[in-house]
């Protein structure tokens, strides 16, 4: 079974410009989570999806955040303009459909965004 | 507001010792709660799933219980080897709503040869 697949794996970008992370997840995985993890700290979420559907969003910064999920399937989470404290790993995961007896959840290796 | 604490912070050991890691969480109706295990630069890897009305998982030489009432779990570690080395986390999902995964800042292990 293919895991998690993330792109890219490391981004440098300097403050105000945009950048956009890519997610493709576990086939038959109705949820899907994009999380920010910022050096010491455990992984926060920013949003979860189920199926094409925002599910919680409630800690995205949405003046500068966006993510959408066309289809299902795949995921992109966007920043615009970018923050110095914007620099953090981006992991995605997903896990099957909210409610399922078994929700285990199955990250990607993460994207390493540098904001300079 | 769900809370989860990892203690120790950091933790350095010879090989071979057995260890426990401890996570507590403030609000006890939890669907399931999960161990990961974190290499530097790397995503996160499932070590062990616990659902609410079980008590304890086992993998191998992790074992990991789970104490809804207390608000803790604890994660064991047999035998520890240098490539146990990295930061573990904890992360507990609502009972309802969105099942959403709130973790812990991590407990970063050092296993000496």
């Amino acid at each position: 079974e293919a895991g998690v697949a993330q792109s890219p794996r490391y981004k440098i970008i300097e403050k105000r410009q945009s950048v956009a992370f890519w997610c493709n997840p576990i086939s038959g995985h109705a949820t899907l989570y994009w999380y920010q993890q910022i050096l010491g700290q455990g992984p926060k979420l920013l949003i979860q999806f189920q199926n094409n559907g925002v599910v919680d969003d409630s800690q995205l910064p949405k003046d500068r955040f966006s993510a959408e999920r066309l289809k299902g399937v795949d995921s992109t989470l966007k920043i615009q303009p970018a923050k110095l404290e914007d620099s953090a790993v981006y992991l995605c995961a997903s896990s099957r459909p909210l409610g399922h007896w078994d929700t285990e959840a199955f990250f990607g290796q993460g994207t390493r965004l540098t904001v300079v | 507001k769900q809370e989860v604490t990892q203690i120790p912070a950091a933790l350095s050991v010879p090989e071979g010792e057995n260890l426990v890691l401890n996570c507590s969480f403030t609000d006890s109706a939890i669907y399931n709660l999960q161990w990961f295990r974190q290499d530097p630069g790397k995503g996160l890897t499932s070590l062990l799933l616990i659902q609410s009305s079980q008590r304890e998982q086992t993998s191998g030489r992790l074992n990991a219980s789970l104490d809804k009432s207390s608000g803790r779990s604890t994660l064991y570690i047999a035998a520890s080897q240098p490539g146990d080395s990295a930061t573990y986390l904890c992360a507990v999902s609502r009972a309802s709503g969105t099942y959403k995964y709130i973790f812990g800042t991590g407990t970063r292990l050092k296993v000496l040869a």
